[in-house]
């Protein structure tokens, strides 16, 4: 059974027209991250949330945001997507004491978003 | 800056055979490694995830391996077979925080 399940798998979305992903987790982690990936490249962690706690990364850029509701759900938003924000966008989760842990993330199959 | 390198990029290799992925990091003051599969168009899988405490995990046909004092771990696939192919990714958690740093993957393709 899933564990972390993004939705859609596929998002397709106009220039400049808000789109948000979400992410859900059935292993009750505290822990939950967004990352990008684009084609043939490694991962890129965008934020993270420990808890309740917004972490967001330096070269973040501005139109990205995130919530989380509850400690199921995180949802990524996109304000104004550009071509560049093209890509596979991957939530994945942990339980972590801070700043220790020798926890796996497990990762969600991803959302692939395009950009008309 | 931790860094972290995969060699090779990529590997093909026939069906049955040993092989070896290599990865490197830039800072050994890393609190775990951890190795995982892609495949294309979907997330990652962690295969194994070794302590910097631990010189090597076990799990099937794989096996990783961690020299923190020369920064390399090596993952070992014994009898390939076609559906062992992926990309492979090694990670690295630094010791403080949450932060992974990945490597840049190594893409394996078994041919049957």
């Amino acid at each position: 059974d899933a564990m972390v399940i993004q939705n859609p798998r596929y998002q397709v979305t106009q220039f400049g027209k808000p789109v948000t992903l979400s992410c859900s987790q059935t292993l009750n982690h505290n822990v939950m991250y967004w990352y990008q990936q684009k084609s043939s490249q490694a991962p890129k962690l965008l934020f993270h949330y420990y808890d309740k706690d917004f972490n967001n990364e330096a070269d973040t850029p501005d139109n990205f945001q995130s919530r989380r509701p509850n400690t199921s759900f995180c949802f990524l938003d996109i304000r104004s997507p550009g071509l560049g924000d093209a890509a596979m966008y991957l939530c994945a989760t942990s339980r972590d004491g801070r700043g220790r842990t020798n926890q796996p993330q497990h990762f969600g199959d991803g959302t692939r978003l395009s950009i008309l | 800056k931790q860094e972290v390198t995969q060699i090779p990029a990529a590997l093909s290799v026939p069906e049955g055979e040993n092989l070896v992925l290599n990865c490197s990091f830039t800072d050994s003051a890393i609190y775990n490694l951890q190795w995982f599969r892609q495949d294309p168009g979907k997330g990652l899988t962690s295969l194994l995830l070794i302590q910097s405490s631990q010189r090597e995990q076990t799990s099937g046909r794989l096996n990783a391996s961690l020299d923190k004092s020369s920064g390399r771990s090596t993952l070992y696939i014994a009898a390939s077979q076609p559906g062992d192919s992926a990309t492979y990714l090694c990670v690295v958690r630094e010791t403080s925080g949450s932060r992974l740093t990945f490597g840049e993957g190594t893409q394996l393709t078994v041919n049957p």
